[in-house]
């Protein structure tokens, strides 16, 4: 089992609609968790921290599911800018290092 | 505020050439640093982080190696590169264990 798993797409939803997006680690330990997005032939960039209690950002909400070792990112309203990829990334407890998934494609169609 | 820069952008380098790549982190100091590669149409590759100067862990064994001659600078090097060294290859870096920040990255072909 890979230690962050992803559905990689792509998910193709017209502007305005709800996505949700799902991450499951194999880590129990792990403490800390992001959602990055990706651009074609970019850097990833920081969308969001993802907290014990869950957290919001405009359109963008996160979750965290400890029990089930999932994290969720949820978009309302997409919007044609919202088309990239978006990795989940975990930092295992007593580690300094960041495993990322492979990313899941959002495509938002006019 | 902080910054991160690499270079070069793009590079394009015969099988069994040297290769250096350089990273520079701007507005803090004791970054963890990190060196990715990402290949194409791949997930992010972790390749080496380093939590001080001179201090380098590596996770992927490889013809690469990486240096930290000073804080907020990290090289990712090669004696010879490999036709499967090609990739983008991203530096990032984190204030001790919370996001990470990603360069530019420079991407790279070997032919």
């Amino acid at each position: 089992r890979k230690e962050v798993e992803q559905d990689p797409g792509p998910f193709n939803v017209p502007e305005g609609a709800t996505v949700a997006f799902n991450c499951t680690y194999s880590n129990s330990a792990s403490q800390s968790f992001f959602w990055y997005r990706q651009d074609c032939r970019k850097e990833p960039k920081l969308l969001m921290s993802v907290y014990s209690s869950g957290n919001e950002d405009g359109r963008f909400t996160a979750q965290l599911n400890r029990a089930s070792q999932y994290i969720s990112l949820l978009i309302r309203d997409s919007k044609l800018s919202d088309s990239a990829t978006y990795l989940c990334v975990v930092n295992p407890s007593g580690t300094y290092k960041y495993i990322f998934g492979t990313g899941t494609r959002l495509k938002v169609l006019a | 505020s902080q910054t991160i820069h690499q270079w070069p952008a793009t590079l394009v380098q015969p099988v069994g050439s040297p290769l250096s790549l350089e990273c520079t982190v701007e507005g803090t100091s004791n970054p963890n640093l990190y060196w990715y590669r990402q290949a194409a149409g791949r997930g992010l590759q972790l390749l080496f982080y380093s939590v001080g100067i001179g201090q380098i862990s590596s996770e992927v064994p490889q013809n690469l190696s990486a240096s930290r001659p000073q804080d907020r600078q990290f090289i990712l090097s090669s004696k010879k590169l490999l036709l499967s060294d090609s990739g983008f290859y991203l530096c990032a870096w984190s204030p001790a264990v919370y996001e990470q920040y990603f360069g530019p990255g420079t991407r790279l072909t070997v032919t």
